[in-house]
């Protein structure tokens, strides 16, 4: 039962540099995401591609690329590590709603990315 | 600026006491879920709340969801250590494609 696979599980960077964070997941679904997880946040959405092919922003965009490489992959990447980028890092996948009310199918979440920037 | 705010932040309780988490916001929501995320892991939905005024026991756990689907709580009766974790809720606003997740609230329960 793999579900949710993140990788790298611990990363340390200087800042400016680059670095791509994968995620993969064997559920077959739709949608992923990408999250950021600081003290007293909570989870904040980074970017979401609701299907193969399209990826869009969530609330803190800003410093991330996304690609949706095929319908199990989704790789968010910092071109140009910052400080402000330390954080414990979250990807996650959701079935697709059937019916009229959203967000009823959960999200599967993998065990995070801890990215520490220098 | 949280669109859900949750209350408290922090919470250390001994075993066996009640307790109610609270998940706030000024934006109505299609539905709300709660999950909960033990150290060194994601987090794992607890369950989902659709219709305003909705409860859901889950042995011990109550959700509810407020009449105006703006808000909902968490309450635990008779803690456990086992329920010592990070409780987030999370949902969709009635407007918008973006999905949202709570601030958190990391609960202590002391055997």
């Amino acid at each position: 039962n793999a579900g949710v696979t993140q990788t790298p599980k611990f990363q340390v960077l200087k800042t400016g540099q680059s670095m791509t964070l994968q995620c993969a997941q064997d559920m077959n679904h739709n949608s992923m995401y990408w999250y950021r997880q600081d003290p007293g946040m909570g989870l904040r959405l980074i970017y979401y591609s609701a299907s193969e092919g399209t990826t869009d922003k969530g609330e803190v965009p800003n410093g991330y690329n996304v690609s949706r490489l095929n319908k199990r992959e989704f790789s968010l990447r910092l071109e140009s590590a910052a400080p402000s980028q330390t954080s414990v890092y979250f990807c996650a996948s959701r079935d697709r709603d059937r019916g009229v009310t959203r967000l009823v199918q959960p999200q599967h979440f993998g065990d995070g990315t801890r990215l520490s920037i220098l | 600026t949280q669109l859900l705010e949750q209350s408290p932040q922090f919470l250390s309780i001994q075993e066996g006491e009640n307790l109610t988490v609270y998940c706030n916001s000024s934006s109505v929501f299609s539905s709300l879920q709660w999950y909960r995320q033990e150290p060194g892991e994601g987090p794992v939905l607890l369950v989902t709340v659709v219709t305003g005024g909705e409860v859901k026991k889950l042995k011990r756990l109550t959700f509810q969801f407020g009449d105006a689907r703006k808000d909902s709580s968490l309450h635990i009766t008779a803690a456990q250590p086992g329920d010592t974790g990070l409780y987030l809720c999370a949902g969709f606003p009635n407007t918008g494609n973006q999905f949202y997740f709570g601030t958190g609230t990391s609960l202590t329960v002391i055997p």
